[in-house]
C-alpha cells in the first residue's frame, strides 16, 4: 500500500504567520491527492483535492502544490480557526490511505 | 444542503459485532458512493472501505476483509457498517464519508462527513 510520510508531526506558530505542511508518498500518487482539516471533537473537512484544487467554500489562504510523491499544504496567513491538524490522503492506488497528520499550534 | 447523520455511540464486549448506521438527506442517495473511515483515539484516519448505493457493490480495505461488512437500505437512504469479532483496539470513531463525485466518477474523497459514531470495546 501507498505509505504517506507527513512532515513535521507538530508545527508552532503565531496567527498571521504562514504554515507549510508536507506529504511524501512511497510512490508516485500523480496529483490525486487531498488534505483534510481537523478540529478536536470534529469530522474531518475537505480543503484541497487533486493536489491543488480548493473544495467547495475554502478560503483562499489555503494552496495546495505537488505531483509524484511531494505535495505541500500553504497556509498564507494562519487565523485563530486555522490550529487544527491536517491530514493528506491519496487515492491513486488501494487502499485509500492517509498520513499520520501534521498538528498546526499556536505558538 | 447535504448531510449524513449517524447512530449514536456503542459499547461492545471483545469478540461481539457492531453496526453503525448513516442516513443520508440532500441528495440522491444513490448517486454517490459512501465510505467508511475509522479513528482510534489519538490516532490518525483509516479508511475500511466503500459501497455503492446504487448496486450495492462493495470495496474493502484488506485488513478489514473478512470481519466488516457494508450494506444499504435504499429506502430509507441509509447505509450500514458492521464490523464483526470486535478487538480492544477496534476502539474508535467510525464516520461515514460521502464521495462528492458521482459514482461514474468515482472521486475516492470525502466531503462531507458523517458527525462520527464511537465505538468502545471492553469487557
Amino acid at each position: 500500500e501507498i505509505v504517506l510520510t507527513q512532515s513535521p508531526a507538530t508545527l508552532s506558530l503565531s496567527p498571521g504567520e504562514r504554515a507549510t505542511l508536507s506529504c511524501r508518498a512511497s510512490q508516485s500518487v500523480s496529483s490525486y491527492l487531498a488534505w483534510y482539516q481537523q478540529k478536536p471533537g470534529q469530522a474531518p473537512r475537505l480543503l484541497i483535492y487533486d493536489a491543488s484544487n480548493r473544495a467547495t467554500g475554502i478560503p483562499a489562504r489555503f494552496s495546495g502544490s505537488g505531483s509524484g510523491t511531494d505535495f505541500t499544504l500553504n497556509i498564507s496567513s494562519l487565523e485563530a480557526e486555522d490550529f487544527a491538524v491536517y491530514y493528506c490522503q491519496q487515492r491513486s492506488d488501494w487502499p485509500l490511505t492517509f498520513g499520520g497528520g501534521t498538528k498546526v499550534e499556536i505558538k | 444542503q447535504v448531510q449524513l447523520v449517524q447512530s449514536g455511540p456503542e459499547v461492545k464486549k471483545p469478540g461481539a459485532s457492531v453496526k453503525v448506521s448513516c442516513k443520508a438527506s440532500g441528495y440522491t442517495f444513490t448517486d454517490y458512493f459512501m465510505h467508511w473511515v475509522r479513528q482510534a483515539p489519538g490516532q490518525g484516519l483509516e479508511w475500511m472501505g466503500r459501497i455503492s448505493p446504487n448496486s450495492g457493490g462493495t470495496n474493502y480495505a484488506q485488513k478489514f476483509q473478512g470481519r466488516v461488512t457494508l450494506t444499504r437500505d435504499t429506502s430509507i437512504s441509509t447505509v450500514y457498517m458492521e464490523l464483526s469479532t470486535l478487538r480492544s483496539d477496534d476502539t474508535a470513531v467510525y464516520y461515514c464519508a460521502r464521495d462528492p463525485l458521482a459514482l461514474a466518477m468515482g472521486g475516492n474523497r470525502f466531503d462531507p462527513w458523517g458527525q462520527g459514531t464511537l465505538v468502545t470495546v471492553s469487557s
